[in-house]
């Protein structure tokens, strides 16, 4: 999986929207860019996936980049629960053993002041 | 919906015990997997399998041993522990390999090898 590269830290106000960047200029064009995120002392979550559209659903929304070298994870109104660690990962879809796997890195630690 | 089930949450060994992680998920996935996460970094795949009587290594199998007798569980088995073992061991699954789907975690198991 291509390598992405993210802030190890930001902050949130409370009921404000939160942009969470993503860089990945060496993405192919078969990598999908995923989200996961982790809740203290919980197993990662889904969050959101996307190829070359913006994507929402009820957690979030991805913009993607027109180049698809950056991406932003949008929570639209953040909460005391949305405090966890974001990981942007890229997927390969050329198949082989590496497909398998979600390839974390150290990935964005997100607090939210009340 | 119990989703992915890990037991045990905390477990404390001594160097050269040995010990089985338990995973059993109820959503009929064929792809299971499992991840270690030392602390402050993201998960390293361990072994994964998909489906019953199939399985293959990870990023970091050594040190461990996985079965897949059935569709529902997927056992890690450490076999003689060491102090580099202590981490959180996280169970996965998925419904396929495809990289538009989403994993589906497991609460973790913390490890200390002492």
């Amino acid at each position: 999986d291509a390598k992405t590269t993210q802030p190890n830290s930001m902050e949130s106000n409370e009921e404000e929207p939160v942009h969470l960047p993503c860089n990945h200029s060496t993405i192919s064009g078969t990598d999908y860019i995923h989200w996961y995120r982790q809740l203290p002392s919980q197993g990662p979550e889904y969050v959101i996936h996307g190829l070359t559209s913006n994507v929402n659903n009820r957690m979030a929304s991805l913009a993607i980049a027109e180049d698809r070298k950056s991406s932003t994870l949008i929570l639209h109104r953040a909460t005391l629960r949305d405090a966890a660690v974001y990981y942007c990962i890229l997927r390969d879809n050329e198949g082989g053993a590496g497909s398998y796997q979600l390839t974390f890195g150290k990935g964005t630690k997100l607090s939210v002041i009340p | 919906n119990a989703g992915v089930t890990q037991t045990p949450k905390f477990r404390i060994l001594k160097i050269g015990q040995s010990m089985t992680l338990q995973c059993t998920q109820d959503m009929n996935h064929n792809y299971m997997y499992w991840y270690r996460q030392d602390p402050g970094m993201g998960l390293k795949l361990i072994y994964y399998s998909v489906g019953a009587g199939i399985t293959d290594k990870g990023e970091v199998p050594n040190g461990y041993n996985v079965s897949r007798s059935t569709t529902e569980d997927f056992p890690l088995r450490l076999e003689l522990a060491a102090p580099s073992q202590t981490s959180v061991y996280f169970c996965a699954s998925s419904r396929g390999q495809g990289v538009w789907t989403e994993a589906f975690f497991g609460q973790g198991t913390r490890l200390t090898v002492v």
